[in-house]
């Protein structure tokens, strides 16, 4: 059962225009949403995250959305820069607790 | 401050045989969490120790065990491994468990291959 999911396996976009990536979740208990950017052969790095009674969060290039209604959230990077180039998932977190559910990635790629 | 150090970074091992794989938290952090990632399923919880007890495990077999010891490091064992234990395992640590949400740091991994 796949709690989390990240139905865009792909995303290529052009230096400077945004960037949004989608993850869809099942379990309202959820606590916290998250998303890790990840390179491969390293660990996730934490990029930015939203409680469950917020709607908005934004860190400088970074937006994350909660629609909780739609059990939906969104990662907006405006603008889109080629260092942005990675695998980025999407992850839940439940209350007191260190467990994460994790989607499975979406590759961003932002050319030139 | 030194981050989350994993060691083996990189390991073969045969179908059969044992593995264990070790995590040294950052200083003062005392929960640490194990994570699996492999092509297939993705980024998939193992365990999270918290001050030496197994708060949460995930669905994995019986061969997946692990242990938090006294200064917080620990360590995972997979027993009669497998080829489809071919994986990034992963650890992470934080202060408490369930605690700021932004303070949850990952090491970089140990690479098993199974032949």
């Amino acid at each position: 059962d796949q709690q989390v999911k990240q139905n865009s396996p792909s995303l290529s976009v052009q230096e400077g225009r945004i960037s949004i990536l989608n993850c869809d979740y099942t379990n309202s208990m959820f606590d916290y949403f998250l998303w890790y950017k990840k390179y491969p052969a390293e660990g996730p790095t934490f990029l930015i995250s939203i409680s469950s009674i917020k709607d908005k969060n934004e860190d400088g290039r970074f937006t994350v959305f909660l629609n909780k209604s739609a059990k939906h959230l969104s990662l907006h990077i405006v603008p889109s820069q080629p260092g942005d180039s990675a695998v980025y998932f999407c992850a839940a977190r439940g209350y007191n607790t260190d467990k994460l559910i994790f989607g499975t990635g979406t590759r961003l790629q932002v050319f030139p | 401050k030194a981050g989350v150090t994993q060691t083996p970074r990189y390991l073969i091992k045969t179908r059969g045989q044992q593995v264990t794989l070790s995590c040294s938290p950052i200083s003062g952090h005392r929960s640490v969490s194990w994570y699996q990632q492999t092509p297939g399923q993705g980024l998939q919880f193992l365990f999270e120790y918290f001050s030496e007890t197994q708060r949460n495990k995930g669905n994995f077999p019986g061969r997946f065990s692990g242990r938090q010891f006294s200064n917080s490091r620990s360590e995972m064992n997979v027993s009669t491994l497998e080829l489809g234990d071919s994986a990034l395992y992963l650890c992470a640590s934080s202060l408490v468990s369930g605690g700021d949400i932004g303070e949850l740091f990952f090491g970089e991994g140990s690479r098993l291959t199974v032949l």
